[in-house]
C-alpha cells in the first residue's frame, strides 16, 4: 500500500563518507523532489527530476547530487558529509511539476545521522 | 524576512478545543495555499489546498487565506488527540515551487 519508500529509514554514517539514501515510487509520477528538514525547520528544496531532466536549487551544495535511473527510482548521494548533514531527508513525488493542482506525495524520510 | 512565517510552538490544548494555526507570507504572488500534517518520524501529508482568499472546510478542518494581510489560517474542531502532529503551511506561485513554513507543533491532550 506504501507509496513513496525511503530506505533506509535511519541511516548512521562517519564524516567525510559517501553515504546514498534511496527512494521508489508506485506512483508512475512524472516528478521525484528531494528536500532537507532539520530539526523545527521548514523542508527545504534540494533539487527535483522531471522525467529525466534534473533541476537544482541554486543554494544546494555541490557535496550533494542526484540520480534517477528510471521512473521509479531516485537516489540522494552526500559525497562528503559533514555535522551540519545530519537531518531528515525527504522524498516527494507528483505528476507534474509546478502545476497548481499538484499534489506532493512524500515518502516517510531518512533521518540521517553525521559522527 | 522569511517567505512564510508561522510559531513554531509547542501548542498544547485540551481534547475537544477549537485550535487555530497561522501563518504570514511576503510574497504577494502567491496564489495557492495549502496545509500539511506531518507526524512524528513521518513525511508531511496534505491536508487542505485552497486557492486565493477565502475559506475552505473539509470536516472539522477549516482553511482560511486573507491575501490583503498575507494571512492564513487552519482551524480544527473538536480536536482529537490524534490530531497531534506539527503543521505546516505552505504555498506557491502558478508554477514555482512550493514553500513551506517551518511548522507549529500540536499536542491535543485527552
Amino acid at each position: 500500500d506504501a507509496m513513496v519508500i525511503q530506505n533506509p529509514r535511519y541511516q548512521v554514517t562517519q564524516f567525510g563518507k559517501p553515504v546514498t539514501l534511496s527512494c521508489s515510487q508506485t506512483l508512475n509520477h512524472n516528478v521525484m523532489y528531494w528536500y532537507q528538514q532539520k530539526s523545527s525547520q521548514a523542508p527545504k528544496l534540494l533539487f527535483h527530476y522531471y522525467d529525466k531532466d534534473f533541476n537544482n536549487e541554486a543554494d544546494t551544495p555541490d557535496n550533494f547530487q542526484s540520480r534517477r535511473p528510471n521512473t521509479s527510482f531516485c537516489f540522494l548521494d552526500i559525497r562528503s558529509p559533514g555535522l551540519g548533514d545530519a537531518a531528515m531527508y525527504l522524498c516527494a513525488t507528483s505528476r507534474g511539476a509546478g502545476a497548481p493542482q499538484e499534489t506532493q506525495y512524500f515518502g516517510p524520510g531518512t533521518r540521517l545521522l553525521v559522527l | 524576512q522569511k517567505e512564510v512565517e508561522q510559531d513554531p510552538g509547542p501548542l498544547s490544548v485540551p481534547e475537544g478545543a477549537i485550535v487555530s494555526l497561522n501563518c504570514t507570507y511576503s510574497n504577494s504572488a502567491f496564489q495557492y495555499f495549502m496545509w500539511y500534517r506531518q507526524y512524528s518520524r513521518k513525511g508531511p501529508e496534505l491536508l487542505m489546498y485552497t486557492y486565493s482568499s477565502g475559506n475552505k472546510e473539509d470536516g472539522r478542518f477549516t482553511a482560511q487565506v486573507d491575501k490583503s494581510s498575507k494571512y492564513i489560517s487552519l482551524f480544527i474542531r473538536d480536536s482529537q488527540p490524534s490530531d497531534s502532529a506539527t503543521y505546516l503551511c505552505a504555498t506557491k506561485t502558478s508554477y514555482d515551487k512550493v514553500i513551506f513554513g517551518p511548522g507549529t507543533s500540536l499536542s491535543v491532550i485527552p
